[in-house]
């Protein structure tokens, strides 16, 4: 059974930086492509990044580019997604979405998601 | 960038037809997905690569996608249908998803 389990999400000042987590099992990890997507309260969803399943390559939203940084590490099937320079619009339920192949077409698997608030 | 645009919001009868479409730029050359959101959920994947559904989603949930549309269709629509929809595809190696549609069934 694939399962996605987010972590890391906190109460952070705008400014501050965040690391989250996201576990994954009942797949080989390293053969998947997977993303974050995020969910500001009360509004749809927004893609933030995709890192391929090698991770050599890796895709961001123009929103959190140069701020945000996904990673990988297969050895412990956990994706990573470090957050700096927060503010407050990136408040927000981050999902970790597990694509149909390496790229991938669309997202088979979700997490439940981790909340990130960005607040002083 | 890419948008994909969707209606905010669609009601239904129970037993009727919903159609949920998601407009784009020759959207119709990619492939569009569909999820579904209940309150308090993770989205749910419901249609993806236009028309194919997943193991588990009734057969009521089909999709179509030409020219600048998408549709998600929904047949003898449940209240357990009511939700958020969303559609999504990948452009330029980013993704977009729609802006979602509130499905009322009444």
């Amino acid at each position: 059974e694939v399962q996605l389990l987010e972590s890391g999400g906190n109460l952070v000042q705008p400014g501050g930086s965040l690391r989250l987590s996201c576990a994954a099992s009942g797949f080989t990890f390293s053969n998947y492509a997977v993303s974050w997507v995020r969910q500001a309260p009360g509004k749809g969803l927004e893609w933030v990044s995709v890192i391929s399943g090698s991770g050599g390559s890796t895709y961001y939203a123009d929103s959190v580019k140069g701020r945000f940084t996904i990673s990988r590490d297969s050895s412990k099937n956990t994706l990573y997604l470090q957050m700096n320079s927060l503010r407050a619009e990136d408040t927000a339920l981050y999902y970790c979405a597990k694509a149909n192949g390496d790229y991938g077409t669309h997202f088979d698997y979700w997490g439940q998601g981790t909340l990130v608030t960005v607040s002083s | 960038s890419y948008e994909l645009t969707q209606p905010p919001s669609v009601s239904v009868s129970p037993g009727q037809t919903a159609s949920i479409t998601c407009s784009g730029d020759k959207l119709g050359d990619k492939y569009a997905s569909w999820y579904q959101q209940k309150p308090g959920q993770a989205p749910v994947l419901v249609i993806y690569e236009d028309s194919q559904r997943p193991s588990g989603i009734p057969e009521r949930f089909s999709g179509s996608n030409s020219g600048n549309t998408a549709t998600l269709t929904i047949s003898g629509t449940q209240a357990m249908d009511e939700a958020d929809y969303y559609c999504q595809a990948w452009d330029s190696s980013t993704v977009v998803f729609g802006g979602g549609t509130k499905l009322t069934v009444l």
